[in-house]
């Protein structure tokens, strides 16, 4: 257990619905991260949230559409995803210092798989 | 660009030694993490270096060459729960993390 959690663990969706990833973190921590990882590539920084504000965002694609409602949860709404998007979405959180190392701590991640 | 290479695949004897190594080329340089990662789990810290030189934490150790872009997480006394994805991350001038894409180990009996 590393303080991280995400629902559901696993989701089946066609390309016309709407989902969401739910993430919650019990370690205190002000910052939240969603990536992905797909097979036998480096995980990809999609979102980046610091003390509930965003700060980084990827480039990624407007059908995921973050939301960080306080520094505990952290939601990914998705809706008509693309085959191309199946794939691990890990989320991690961390101090969010600002400044300085600061090391991630990983939920177990929602493996998505979209028909 | 930003670049992290490590092999993809290593296989090793339980009970042996076996040595991931990384290489990279960032846009300068505050530090690199060796996570683990079982299939289907959440990807756990092992260790942080941003010294040259080798930290030591159980049967984990974990080395940095600064000068020559290079680390590596060296596992002794091999045991079959090792088998894992071990994945290196630099840090880099802007405290972006670049990640590599994994070395999946798989340990033999």
């Amino acid at each position: 257990e590393t303080g991280v959690t995400q629902t559901p663990r696993h989701l089946v969706m066609g390309m016309t619905n709407k989902k969401s990833l739910k993430c919650e973190q019990h370690l205190g921590h002000n910052a939240m991260y969603w990536y992905k990882q797909s097979a036998k590539k480096p995980l990809e920084l999609m979102f980046v949230y610091n003390f509930k504000e965003q700060t980084e965002n990827n480039s990624v694609p407007s059908r995921f559409s973050p939301e960080c409602p306080n520094s505990s949860h952290l939601f990914l709404h998705l809706h008509t995803l693309q085959p191309e998007d199946s794939a691990l979405y890990l989320c991690a959180s961390s101090q969010g210092s600002g400044a300085g190392a600061d090391t991630q701590y990983f939920g177990p991640g929602t493996r998505l798989t979209v028909l | 660009g930003q670049n992290i290479d490590q092999p993809t695949e290593m296989t090793a004897t339980e009970g042996a030694i076996v040595q991931i190594n990384c290489t990279y080329q960032t846009s300068g340089f505050n530090g690199l993490f060796w996570y683990q990662q079982h299939a289907g789990e959440a990807p756990t810290f092992l260790s942080y270096n941003v010294l040259d030189g080798l930290e030591e934490k159980g049967r984990f150790s974990s080395f940095l060459s600064r000068s020559k872009g290079y680390s590596y997480l060296l596992l002794k006394e091999l045991q079959m729960k090792d088998s894992a994805s071990y994945l290196c991350a630099v840090l880099d001038s802007n405290y972006q993390l670049i990640w590599g894409a994994g070395t999946k180990l798989i340990i033999k009996p």
